[in-house]
């Protein structure tokens, strides 16, 4: 069963709109959640950690929550550009040690405009 | 900056065919991992090791060896592959306290014919 859900699938939107990407998750116990960004044919990059009850983290134009009762986050982008293009994918960590699992959420794919 | 290196970036294999991917970290970490991604799935986790000339399960071992030879290598061996075996693998490393600073190579995409 997918412990980590992600919403919407896809999206596109026009350079310079702002956008929000949902992770929702039931992941038990959860001791931290991360933002990656996946260009085509690359590598996971991370955009942002999140580990509180409550939490809220700023990047340039990437900002994000983590609700742990709600067991939700969001990724917020700002002013989108070009090179936002790629997959956002939401990871939850079961631990704060090496010992943790990593759950990936399946990503949404952004298509940004002109 | 951590750096992780996969070899090959992709390869074409034949089913029944013997395939190694390579992975090489310089970050000094513990822990290395393989992942596999599919389309529309999330990474999910084959083998792991913690320290050298030993590997662990993940959550999907099956049809997969890995081997640690050293501290910075990490290479995932796949015996005889098969037509299910066709994704994108990835290669990470952390330290041992923090899991979630898992640094990814760039990938391989493996097809298998």
């Amino acid at each position: 069963k997918t412990q980590v859900e992600q919403s919407p699938q896809s999206l596109v939107v026009r350079q310079g709109e702002n956008c929000v990407l949902q992770c929702n998750y039931s992941v038990t116990p959860d001791n931290h959640l991360r933002w990656f960004k996946q260009d085509t044919g690359k590598g996971l990059v991370s955009l942002t950690v999140l580990v509180d009850q409550k939490d809220k983290t700023s990047n340039g134009r990437y900002s994000a929550t983590l609700d742990k009762d709600a067991k939700h986050s969001t990724l917020h982008i700002t002013a989108t550009l070009l090179d936002d293009t790629a997959t956002y994918i939401c990871v939850v960590g079961d631990r704060g040690s090496a010992l943790g699992r990593l759950h990936f959420g399946a990503g949404t794919q952004l298509i940004v405009i002109p | 900056e951590a750096a992780v290196t996969q070899s090959p970036r992709s390869k074409v294999a034949v089913t029944g065919g013997k395939v190694t991917l390579s992975c090489h970290q310089t970050n000094n970490h513990d822990y290395m991992y393989w992942y596999r991604q599919d389309t529309g799935h999330g990474l999910r986790l084959i083998h792991y090791s913690y320290v050298a000339d030993s590997t662990e399960k993940g959550d999907i071992p099956d049809g997969y060896k890995a081997s640690r030879p050293s501290q910075e290598n990490f290479s995932l061996i796949l015996e005889l592959a098969s037509l299910s075996q066709t994704a994108v693998y990835f290669c990470a490393s952390s330290d041992w306290v923090s899991s979630y600073e898992q640094y990814f190579g760039p990938g391989t995409r493996l097809t298998v014919l």
